[in-house]
């Protein structure tokens, strides 16, 4: 049974490029959270998506972020026109329910780097 | 607002010695707790939990007790080993979202 998987692991972009990550949850989990790691900075919370449906999208910046979760598919997080302050690690986590008591479930993150 | 709190790292061990990782938390609700860990290069990895008030949790010789009255999750370990070396945060999740803590660097030098 596989993890979490996120794809690319790590991702270059120049200013003003689109970034596009992906993540697929673990075989029979429906809810999905993305979370970004600056560099000695603990995880911010950024969405919470299930499928076909935003949950919660408090941590998203308004502008050039934006997050899905198709019925088929991986969830995909989209970075518009990236600048330098968006490197980062973006984490995928996912879990079968929601709930307190609910463990996630993380993958291995995507290293952007924006030149 | 929820929030967790940390103590501010990096820590720096000699292989056996005694460990803890204080955190304290403020929570709208009731949350289940988890602590965290994330080794270089890697995703992060539920090390263990907590789900009502006095639970402890354990795994790997790391333990934690959930106390409601003064809202801690206080992370010990009686002998650590180089192994341990991560980075390990704390994390109330209230049913909507996982609150992170900006995590505390552990290293344990042989």
């Amino acid at each position: 049974n596989a993890g979490v998987m996120q794809n690319p692991r790590h991702l270059v972009r120049r200013r003003g490029q689109e970034a596009r990550l992906r993540c697929s949850p673990m075989k029979g989990h429906s809810h999905v959270y993305w979370y970004r790691q600056l560099p000695e900075e603990g995880l911010k919370f950024m969405v919470y998506l299930q499928k076909e449906n935003i949950i919660d999208e408090s941590g998203m910046p308004k502008e050039r972020f934006s997050a899905e979760f198709p019925k088929e598919g991986p969830s995909i997080l989209r970075i518009q026109q990236v600048v330098r302050g968006d490197s980062a690690a973006y984490f995928c986590a996912s879990s079968p329910g929601r709930g307190r008591e609910t463990e996630a479930f993380f993958g291995q993150g995507t290293r952007l780097t924006v030149v | 607002g929820n929030s967790v709190t940390q103590m501010e790292g990096p820590v720096t061990l000699s292989e056996e010695a005694f460990l803890t990782i204080n955190c304290t938390y403020t929570a709208t609700g009731y949350p289940s707790l988890f602590w965290y860990v994330q080794y270089p290069g890697e995703g992060l990895q539920l090390l263990l939990k907590a789900t009502k008030a006095d639970d402890k949790g354990s795994n790997k010789g790391f333990e934690a007790t959930y106390r409601k009255e003064t809202t801690s999750f206080h992370l010990e370990k009686g002998s650590v080993q180089v192994s341990d070396s991560a980075v390990y945060f704390c994390a109330p999740n209230t049913g909507n979202q996982f609150y992170f803590g900006t995590g505390t660097s552990l290293t344990v030098i042989p």
